[in-house]
């Protein structure tokens, strides 16, 4: 079974600096996706940015950048420029391509931006 | 936008109760599911189905049960609720490999 590792369960960053959020996962598969995810506080549970296996380069969605590294099972994910609104937690998944299969996800960091 | 709707927010329900979470898609999604939210473990799987009247064990099925009657519609059962049922209860719907989350039904059994 795929499993999903976040060992940081709480960080802090300054307003405007950059954070890393850290992910390893355990699989025999070589074809499938990774996630992150945000919840904020009370609220909805949002994707952020979405990986595919078979793909060398990272994804980059505006701030948010991850750095994949395959071979290591490593997914990261880089906020620049932090903001306020930025404070939630962060959900590292993981999905195996094909029909029928669910997401597993990490136990999740609590990010913190302060001003 | 997709919008994954579950009707309530917070419920108090007594040991011993009967409780129903429903939760509805609007886009027409083939997969839904129902995610269970504790601090420190994430997210765990309780059970997922791909189409109407199809259902299969996620993780923790154990004291739930499930109905897929319509393609919208994914309700979540708790025959007899237990206080180790207190928790945040996610449903989500999917299309490509992306899930979307409904807000989250808060249940606390007393």
């Amino acid at each position: 079974a795929q499993t999903v590792t976040q060992s940081q369960p709480e960080m802090s960053v300054q307003e405007a600096e950059t954070v890393t959020l850290s992910c390893t996962y355990d699989t025999s598969e070589n074809n499938y996706y990774l996630f992150w995810y945000k919840q904020p506080p009370s609220r909805q549970m949002i994707l952020v940015i979405r990986q595919e296996a078979y793909k060398q380069q990272n994804a980059t969605e505006n701030r948010f950048s991850v750095n994949f590294q395959k071979a290591a099972k490593s997914f990261s994910l880089k906020i620049s420029d932090s903001q306020l609104g930025d404070t939630a937690m962060y959900f590292c998944a993981f999905m195996k391509h094909g029909p029928f299969t669910n997401m597993r996800f990490g136990a999740g960091t609590r990010l913190t931006v302060k001003p | 936008d997709v919008k994954v709707t579950q009707s309530s927010r917070y419920l108090v329900k007594r040991t011993g109760e009967k409780v129903f979470l429903e939760c509805v898609q609007d886009m027409d999604h083939e997969n839904m599911f129902w995610y269970r939210q504790d601090p420190g473990l994430g997210l765990r799987l309780i059970y997922f189905s791909y189409d109407v009247k199809m259902k299969e064990k996620g993780d923790i099925p154990e004291g739930y049960s499930v109905s897929r009657e319509k393609k919208e519609r994914f309700s979540l059962i708790l025959e007899s609720a237990s206080t180790n049922q207190t928790s945040m209860y996610l449903c989500a719907s999917s299309s490509n490999n992306v899930l979307t989350f409904g807000a989250g039904s808060r249940l606390t059994v007393l």
